[in-house]
């Protein structure tokens, strides 16, 4: 069983839509948590943090379930300009960091 | 402050090659990784580093070596390419506050071995 699991899309959503994705992770030791985003060929880049509280930045709204072990990312209004793909990242608290395989999300107008 | 720097950003190899991929960060922060990234899948942790002069395997440390000598640099070392390192290889570094380490990752390296 892979360390961090994903849904494994693809996604293929209207503009408009609001679509939600789902990350589990395995080691209970984990200490923080992230989501990346990632365009075609670029390097991942920071989307946001996800706290036990849930955190919402924008159209984006992350939550974090520590008793199943399960984040997610939702996303609202989706744009054409949301198309990427969406990377789950646990990290244990002695800065080892593992990713999830991400879920390609496409947005059509 | 030019963030994550990586040389080469391509490269092609011959199988039994040796190479080292350069990585250089100005942001002081502790923590430097090597990731690799496969076609379609996400990024496996090859080695990282929490501070200069300690390193630790990750994921799929097999095939690479580093060193830390310095706050701001983390080489990775390809011995005796061979076909499977055909990868895109990222280098990235993170700051510490309590348990938060995000991470802010550099260009990226085209790595061919044929």
């Amino acid at each position: 069983r892979k360390e961090v699991e994903q849904d494994p899309g693809p996604f293929n959503v209207p503009e408009g839509a609001t679509v939600a994705f789902n990350c589990t992770y395995s080691n209970s030791a984990s200490q923080s948590f992230f989501w990346y985003r990632q365009d075609c060929r670029k390097e991942p880049k920071l989307l946001m943090s996800v706290y036990s509280s849930g955190n919402e930045d924008g159209r984006f709204t992350a939550q974090l379930n520590r008793a199943s072990q399960y984040i997610s990312l939702l996303i609202r209004d989706s744009k054409l300009s949301d198309s990427a793909t969406y990377l789950c990242v646990v990290n244990t608290n002695a800065g080892k960091s593992t990713f999830g395989d991400g879920t390609t999300l496409t947005v059509k107008p | 402050n030019a963030g994550v720097t990586q040389t080469p950003k391509f490269r092609i190899l011959k199988i039994g090659q040796s190479m080292t991929l350069q990585c250089t960060q100005d942001m002081n922060h502790n923590y430097m990784y090597w990731y690799r990234q496969d076609p379609g899948m996400g990024l496996k942790l090859i080695y990282y580093s929490v501070g200069a002069g300690i390193t630790d395997k990750g994921e799929v440390p097999n095939g690479y070596n580093v060193s830390r000598s310095t706050t701001e640099d983390f080489p990775l070392r390809l011995e005796l390419a061979a076909p499977s390192q055909t990868s895109v290889y990222f280098c990235a570094s993170s700051k510490t506050t309590g348990v938060s380490y995000e991470q802010y990752f550099g260009p990226g390296t085209r790595l061919t071995v044929t």
